[in-house]
């Protein structure tokens, strides 16, 4: 059964560091999602990472994929209040099915 | 409107009711999605629909019934639901439906008394 794990899952961090929220999965996937959801409303894509070694940054976030070791990283500089949310890594297709996997999702508060 | 609407985006529900979740995306997409997002649980696929066609059912109970009569519609027919039945609902859709991206509506807050 494919497993997809987040780590923390709780977050609380200040404005002006960095941190980074992790995402292993147990089985070999094409292609690995991060997704942002604030509270009450539904999820916004991020970024989707399709090969080993593959880095795609977006303003304060910045994510990489390792298919080696079946981990993703989600990093956050300078965290800003903006950034609280909740990130939920995914990974998938798989053959023979369309289904993404979701992890459990990272609750990150970022206080000033 | 734009991207996924979902409607209503709220739902409270007796076991015995009957009622229906609906979907529409304006993204010309050609496939859909129902999820469910229930509390410390990582989101749920419950079905996939490509080209209006059912192309996965991920082991749900019966009374959760997928429509979809085109390409743009996606329904949820609720019957004789239970309370661990109450979740955020949330449909989706993406271009192929073969690791696409997936984009995602506001959902739908169900619960069931």
């Amino acid at each position: 059964e494919l497993k997809v794990e987040q780590n923390p899952l709780f977050l609380s961090m200040q404005e002006g560091k960095n941190y980074t929220i992790y995402c292993n999965y147990s089985t070999t996937s094409d292609r690995l999602y991060w997704y942002r959801q604030d509270p009450g409303k539904s999820l916004e894509s991020l970024f989707v990472l399709l090969s080993n070694g593959a880095v795609k940054q977006e303003g304060r976030l910045m994510a990489s994929l390792d298919t080696k070791a079946r981990l993703s990283t989600l990093h956050i500089t300078a965290a800003v209040h903006d950034l609280s949310a909740t990130y939920f890594c995914a990974v998938g297709p798989f053959w023979g099915s369309e289904k993404l996997v979701f992890g459990k999702g990272t609750k990150l508060t970022v206080n000033p | 409107e734009t991207g996924v609407t979902q409607t209503p985006r709220h739902l409270v529900m007796g076991m015995t009711n009957k009622k229906s979740l609906k979907c529409e995306q304006h993204l010309g997409h050609n496939a859909m999605y129902w999820y469910k997002q229930s509390a410390k649980k990582p989101l749920e696929l419950m079905f996939v629909y490509s080209l209006e066609e059912r192309v996965e059912n991920n082991s749900v109970p019966s009374r959760f019934s997928p429509e979809c009569p085109n390409s743009s519609h996606l329904f949820l027919h609720l019957h004789t639901l239970q309370p661990e039945d109450s979740a955020l609902y949330l449909c989706a859709s993406s271009r192929t439906g073969r690791g696409d991206t997936q984009y995602f509506g506001p959902g739908t807050r169900l619960t069931v008394l």
